[in-house]
């Protein structure tokens, strides 16, 4: 089993949805999440870090459930811009980074 | 800054060569990764460094691959004899543990063996 697992998508979705991606991680230790955004043939790049008591930045919004172990990410008044697709990424004590496999979004006009 | 870079951005080998991946880290920033990308794997963690020290190899694939670095501003990966199975996207990404600990990712090394 994969230490963070993701539903690879496509998730396809007229502009103006809202849409939710959710990311399972297995190891009790991490300690730290992050979501990160990679666009076709790019380099990942930090969209926003994942808190215990949530966190919104404008029309993303992530939560950290640790007693599940899963972390969302809430997409709302979604923008062809926004298709990319999404990592969820653990980090333990020793800073390592683990990403998911990722979940791809597609915004159709 | 300009970021974390890395050469070359394209490679394109034959099998059984050696292959030498560069990265240069962001200045100042204490840990550097190797990733490597395909479709069907995703990004895989290779090797870590914790200033200048690797920390954890354990997702080296093995024997075949290798990678040093040397001082603070500067690492290698290399893939001796190289695979057509070895083909792939290899993500350098450097960090500061003082800050936020966001992981910033060079553009790329696309691999290809044939």
């Amino acid at each position: 089993r994969k230490e963070v697992e993701q539903d690879p998508g496509p998730f396809n979705v007229p502009e103006g949805a809202t849409v939710a991606f959710n990311c399972t991680y297995s190891n009790s230790a991490s300690q730290s999440f992050f979501w990160y955004r990679q666009d076709c043939r790019k380099e990942p790049k930090l969209l926003m870090s994942v808190y215990s008591s949530g966190n919104e930045d404008g029309r993303f919004t992530a939560q950290l459930n640790r007693a599940s172990q899963y972390i969302s990410l809430l997409i709302r008044d979604s923008k062809l811009s926004d298709s990319a697709t999404y990592l969820c990424v653990g980090q333990g004590s020793s800073y390592k980074l683990i990403f998911g496999s990722g979940t791809r979004l597609l915004v159709r006009p | 800054d300009a970021g974390v870079i890395q050469s070359p951005r394209h490679e394109v080998t034959e099998m059984g060569q050696e292959v030498t991946l560069r990265c240069k880290p962001i200045s100042g920033h204490d840990y550097l990764f190797w990733y490597r990308q395909t479709m069907m794997r995703g990004l895989e963690l290779l090797i870590y460094f914790n200033n200048n020290v690797p920390i954890d190899d354990s997702g080296m694939p093995e024997d075949r691959f290798s990678a040093k670095m040397p001082n603070a501003s500067f690492s290698t990966l290399k893939i001796q004899p190289s695979e057509p199975r070895d083909s792939a996207v290899y993500f350098c990404a450097s960090s500061y543990t003082g800050g936020n600990t966001e992981a910033f990712f060079g553009q790329g090394t696309r691999l290809t063996v044939v």
